[in-house]
C-alpha cells in the first residue's frame, strides 16, 4: 500500500487569492492524481502528473486555474489559483497501487472554503 | 464517453444484506471497481472486476457482467460501521490510471 499525506489538511481563503496544495508519498511513483470532490459529489479527475513532463488536464479543467508541479517522484503539488467560491471542495490526491490489481490510493484530501 | 449510475441512498438495518448496483455506458473499459468513503476521510479501494462474474473480499463481495453493463456490490452482515458512501468506478481504456467514478451511493445503517 501507499502511505499518501497532505498539506493543508483544510483552509479558508478570500476570493481571488491562491493556495498550493501539497501531496508526499511514502514511495516513488510514476503517476499522480488530483481529483475534486464538491460537497456531497463524486470525484472528478482535474489531471494527471508525471514527473518530468507537463501534467495532462481533463476536460474543463486549465493550467492557468490549477498549475500542478511535480518535481520528483514522491511530492506533487496542485494550486488552485484566483479562486472564487466554487472552487470551494475537497481536493484530493492520490497513485496507483503497486501490484495490486487496479487499486487507487488517496490521500486524506484538503478541504477548501473559498469566502 | 463514459457515466456510471447508482442509486443516491440505500437504508438497511445491522446484519441485513445490500446491493448497491451499477449501470454504465462506457465505449471501453478494463474493469469495474469499488471505493468506500467514509465522511470526512479518504476513499479506499473495497473490490476490482475485470471479468465477468462474482469476487468475495470477506462481508463484500462484487460482481460484473459486461453483456448487461451491469455491476453490484454486495455488502453483507451489515454493521454500523459500514455507514458510507460507495462509489463503482471504471479504469478508462484511453488512459491507464484514470478512474471515472459514479456519483456514489450513501449507505444508512440503523440498529
Amino acid at each position: 500500500s501507499a502511505v499518501i499525506s497532505q498539506k493543508p489538511s483544510r483552509d479558508i481563503c478570500q476570493r481571488g487569492t491562491s493556495l498550493t496544495i501539497q501531496c508526499q508519498v511514502d514511495s516513488q511513483v510514476t503517476m499522480m492524481f488530483w481529483y475534486r470532490q464538491q460537497p456531497g459529489q463524486s470525484l472528478t479527475l482535474i489531471a494527471t502528473a508525471n514527473q518530468g513532463s507537463e501534467a495532462t488536464y481533463e476536460s474543463g479543467f486549465v493550467i492557468d486555474k490549477f498549475p500542478i508541479s511535480r518535481p520528483n517522484l514522491t511530492f506533487s503539488t496542485l494550486t488552485v489559483s484566483n479562486m472564487s467560491p466554487e472552487d470551494s471542495s475537497i481536493y484530493l490526491c492520490s497513485v496507483e497501487g503497486q501490484g495490486v490489481a487496479d487499486t487507487q490510493y488517496f490521500g486524506p484530501g484538503t478541504r477548501l472554503t473559498v469566502l | 464517453g463514459q457515466s456510471l449510475e447508482q442509486p443516491s441512498e440505500v437504508t438497511a438495518v445491522e446484519g441485513a444484506i445490500v446491493q448497491i448496483n451499477c449501470t454504465y455506458q462506457t465505449s471501453g473499459f478494463y474493469g469495474l471497481s469499488w471505493y468506500q468513503q467514509h465522511d470526512g476521510g479518504a476513499p479506499t479501494f473495497l473490490s476490482y472486476n475485470a471479468l465477468d462474474g462474482l469476487e468475495e473480499t470477506g462481508r463484500f463481495s462484487s460482481f460484473l457482467s459486461r453483456s448487461d453493463s451491469y455491476g453490484y456490490l454486495l455488502l453483507q452482515e451489515l454493521q454500523m460501521k459500514d455507514s458510507a458512501s460507495y462509489f463503482c468506478a471504471v479504469r478508462r481504456t484511453d488512459s491507464w490510471g484514470k478512474l471515472q467514478f459514479g456519483a456514489g451511493t450513501q449507505v444508512v445503517v440503523t440498529p
